[in-house]
């Protein structure tokens, strides 16, 4: 069964220190990986999208890693700030075509204190 | 920020009522979708088009229908509205290239009473 497991489920930081969010998946064939970032009240927005052969990628702050051998994908935040308090989903598409299908995990929760 | 408005964002209805929730993109894509999201919880698509004319409904069961008469507007329908349909409805748009990210609007959050 194709499943997106994230953890943790919830997790509180203090502003400026740098989390880990962890995304393991069991999505075959792979095409490709994304983790969003929901506002509470909003819609997902893409921080950042690996295919395959990609390791690392970074968006600012925001650093991703995949290992498609042992599935799984990390998001790295580094230097929190307040308007990092969100939502972080990590969502696998099965395959690069129009046919391609979307799983999406149930998030982390994050908070970031001031 | 994506072209992707819904209306209303806010709803909320009696049961039996009939209702609408509107999407509309100006981005120009041809897929767009809708999604049912309750609190801490993951998204599940309810319908799907791949362009004007073309809906199919997704993974998760629901009683609403959609439309795809212009290429920019996707609307979903309830025609009789109940409280297990309370929840966060979101749309979304996608390119037609191997990507498929999609973007989404903000959401519609319906309660029906």
């Amino acid at each position: 069964k194709n499943q997106v497991e994230q953890s943790p489920q919830s997790l509180i930081i203090l502003e400026g220190k740098n989390c880990t969010l962890q995304c393991n998946y069991t999505v075959s064939p792979f095409s490709n990986l994304r983790w969003y970032k929901q506002d509470t009240g909003r819609g997902p927005v893409s921080l950042t999208i690996m295919t395959f052969s990609e390791n690392t990628k970074s968006n600012g702050r925001y650093t991703a890693t995949l290992d498609a051998d042992t599935k799984q994908s990390s998001l790295h935040i580094t230097a929190s700030q307040l308007s990092d308090s969100a939502s972080y989903i990590c969502v696998v598409s099965d395959r690069g075509s129009t046919l391609g299908r979307l799983y999406f995990g149930r998030g982390t929760q994050l908070t970031v204190w001031p | 920020e994506a072209d992707i408005y819904q209306t209303p964002r806010y709803l909320v209805i009696g049961t039996g009522k009939k209702i609408t929730l509107e999407c509309s993109q100006t981005m120009g894509h041809d897929k767009m979708y809708w999604y049912q999201q309750d609190p801490g919880m993951e998204l599940h698509l309810i319908h799907y088009s791949y362009g004007v004319n073309s809906t199919e409904k997704g993974d998760l069961s629901s009683e609403s229908t959609v439309s795809r008469i212009r290429t920019e507007h996707f609307p979903l329908t309830l025609e009789s509205a109940r409280p297990s349909h309370t929840s966060q409805y979101l749309c979304a748009s996608s390119t037609s290239d191997n990507t498929d990210t999609q973007y989404f609007g903000p959401g519609t959050r319906l309660t029906v009473l």
